[in-house]
This record gives C-alpha cells, sequence and structure tokens, in this order.
C-alpha cells in the first residue's frame, strides 16, 4: 500500500498558538489528501479534502479559517490549527487516496494536539 | 441514525475462539466497503476490501449483505496480536464518492 507520513508525531503547545502538522505521500503522487479529527473512543471523523492546487473542501462545521489547510504539491499537504484551545486537542490524521483498484484510503501515522 | 453502527464493544474473548462483528450502513447508494484495523493510538491500517462475492484473507472472512445493508467480519484462531478496535467503512456515494465513512469501530480483546 501507499505509504504516508505526519510530522510532528506528537505536539504540546500553549493555548492562542498556531500549530502546523505535515502530511507527505512518500511513494507516489496524491492528487487528493484527506485530513480526520479523532477524539478520545470516537469515531474518526472527516474534518476537509484537500485537493493539490486548488482550495481544501471542508465538512459541515469545520472552521475554515481556523483549520488552514495547503496542498500546494502532489505530495505535501499542511494543517494549520490557528489559535489553538484545548478543545482542539485531539488526534488529527491524514489519509491518501490512490485513485485505483477500490481507491483505499491510506493513513498517515496520526499527530496528537494536546493545547493547555 | 448513524451513516456507518457498529457495536462498540469490547469483544473479550479466549486465543482461539472465533468472533463475528457485524456493522450496519444506512446508504443504500454505498459502493465499496472496509474494515481497517486501529490499534491504541495509532493511524487505522487497512484489514481488507469487502466484496460483494464475500472474501477471505486467511483467518478473516468479510461478508456483505446489499439487501439487509451489513458487513460483517468473522476471525477464527483469535491470537493476542488481534486485539485492536476493528473500523467499519463505507465509501460514499453520490457527490462525495470518495469519501470514506467510518463507524465507532469494535474493541476486541483476545485473551491469554
Amino acid at each position: 500500500g501507499a505509504v504516508v507520513s505526519q510530522h510532528p508525531s506528537w505536539v504540546i503547545c500553549k493555548s492562542g498558538t498556531s500549530v502546523k502538522i505535515e502530511c507527505r505521500s512518500l511513494d507516489f503522487q496524491a492528487t487528493t489528501m484527506f485530513w480526520y479529527r479523532q477524539f478520545p473512543k470516537q469515531s474518526l471523523m472527516l474534518m476537509a479534502t484537500s485537493n493539490e492546487g486548488s482550495k481544501a473542501t471542508y465538512e459541515q462545521g469545520v472552521e475554515k479559517d481556523k483549520f488552514l489547510i495547503n496542498h500546494a504539491s502532489l505530495t505535501l499537504s499542511t494543517l494549520t490549527v490557528t489559535s489553538a484551545h484545548p478543545e482542539d486537542s485531539s488526534f488529527y490524521i491524514c489519509s491518501t487516496r490512490t485513485g485505483w483498484g477500490t481507491d483505499t484510503q491510506y493513513f498517515g501515522p496520526g499527530t496528537r494536539l494536546t493545547v493547555l | 441514525r448513524k451513516e456507518v453502527e457498529q457495536d462498540p464493544g469490547p469483544f473479550n474473548v479466549p486465543e482461539g475462539a472465533t468472533v463475528a462483528f457485524n456493522c450496519t450502513y444506512s446508504n443504500s447508494a454505498s459502493q465499496s466497503f472496509f474494515w481497517y484495523r486501529q490499534d491504541c493510538r495509532k493511524e487505522p491500517k487497512l484489514l481488507m476490501s469487502v466484496y460483494s462475492s464475500g472474501n477471505e484473507d486467511g483467518r478473516f472472512t468479510a461478508q456483505l449483505n446489499r439487501a439487509s445493508q451489513y458487513i460483517s467480519l468473522l476471525i477464527r484462531d483469535s491470537k493476542l496480536s488481534d486485539s485492536a478496535t476493528y473500523l467499519c467503512v463505507v465509501k460514499g456515494s453520490g457527490s462525495g464518492t470518495y469519501k470514506y465513512i467510518f463507524g465507532t469501530g469494535t474493541r476486541l480483546k483476545v485473551l491469554a
């Protein structure tokens, strides 16, 4: 399957700061990447779909001005949590879509964000 | 009603047991189905796709019942290493055909 990396794997920050998370597709060019959020004991919830060279598509209820997504190349998408607050503490996971076969998604290892 | 529903468990089973999980989905137009495995504090990893005719991969068997809109996963001869959360995933239809919709997962604990 496809290989996806995320950086950082965990981050602790103070309330009000901004945090950038990188998602890289290592072995194929991903025109589409997805950003998910998972709170403890809950399911993964899609936040937004990131398309290379165009604006991200956000799911209902996700603030686009708070969660800035940039997909400037076929191998890199970034999610910036602006002015983070404790309620933003979560597990953020990206995935890439292969676009072939069963169109499987492969997930990055996730970034655990803790906002103090 | 949730789009994808699973029994959260936990299912506690002894090593060597056979265990089955079910998942129901609400959108009859859904086209693709998957089982993912997620270990604690890790990302989901694809276990297997689910095909209409049913499919098997070693000790794992997946079934799809379109008429009743449910998917199942059977694990035979459970190993300690099978302990994880199993996520039922349905790929969207219509304008959101590429989107994954996740169930909340079913926790499995295999006991020695």
